[in-house]
């Protein structure tokens, strides 16, 4: 019944290394996205997909690949990951981009 | 100027009494804007949504904006110690995007 899950919900990793995240919604939403919020609870957009097409690529480094193999599911690869990496990473979907965003659970990264 | 500014808080306010919070943005073609609720290590939870100027009511909740004076409110009826949460106020710009503000620390004291 979870609208938007997200696995893994924590992720402890050493410096260097590559993970990733994946988020599924179940709204039959046509837009997904990452937000990142940092230790000062700040929530910032990095990506937002429409149909599986990037519409909103914020200034994030190219360490972080966003990709949609379907309407439904948006994962976030990170390469080589650095401690200011450290942050819980929120995927959301929303029915239209002006629309009101649904977020799922959030998935702690904590990079040591 | 930040895109979409709230006052941090903490806010507390005795259960029953009414709290307000407030919110003011700088994209001027902004259309769409939202109150969410995140309590401490969860996600954050639309509560309103208000695309027109004045006021729009859900329970104890009424949303007020005001495009002319870029300025967005909450308000909270009645509130319980279960309100205590933070507040964000989210705008979606002309571009998109959903900007959020930094958050409003709500403390409903019983």
């Amino acid at each position: 019944d979870t609208a938007v899950s997200q696995t893994p919900k924590y992720l402890v990793t050493q410096m260097g290394n590559d993970k990733s995240i994946k988020c599924e919604q179940n709204l039959g939403h046509d837009t997904m996205y990452w937000y990142k919020q940092d230790s000062k609870k700040f929530l910032k957009i990095m990506f937002s997909y429409n149909n599986k097409e990037l519409i909103i690529n914020e200034t994030v480094p190219n360490r972080f690949s966003p990709k949609s193999p379907d309407k439904a599911h948006l994962n976030l690869h990170i390469n080589s990951l650095e401690l200011g990496d450290s942050a819980v990473y929120f995927c959301a979907s929303s029915q239209e981009l002006a629309g009101g965003k649904y977020f799922g659970p959030g998935t702690r990264l904590t990079v040591l | 100027q930040k895109e979409v500014e709230q006052n941090s808080g903490p806010l507390s306010v005795p259960e029953g009494a009414i709290a307000s919070l407030n919110c003011t943005y700088s994209d001027r073609g902004s259309q769409s804007f939202f109150w969410y609720r995140q309590y401490s290590g969860k996600s954050p939870e639309l509560i309103m949504s208000i695309y027109s100027n004045g006021d729009k009511e859900d329970g104890r909740f009424t949303a007020q904006l005001n495009k002319a004076s870029q300025y967005v409110s909450l308000l909270i009826r009645d509130s319980q110690p279960s309100d205590s949460a933070t507040y964000l106020c989210a705008v979606n710009n002309q571009g998109g995007k959903l900007i959020f503000g930094q958050g409003t620390e709500l403390s409903v004291k019983p």
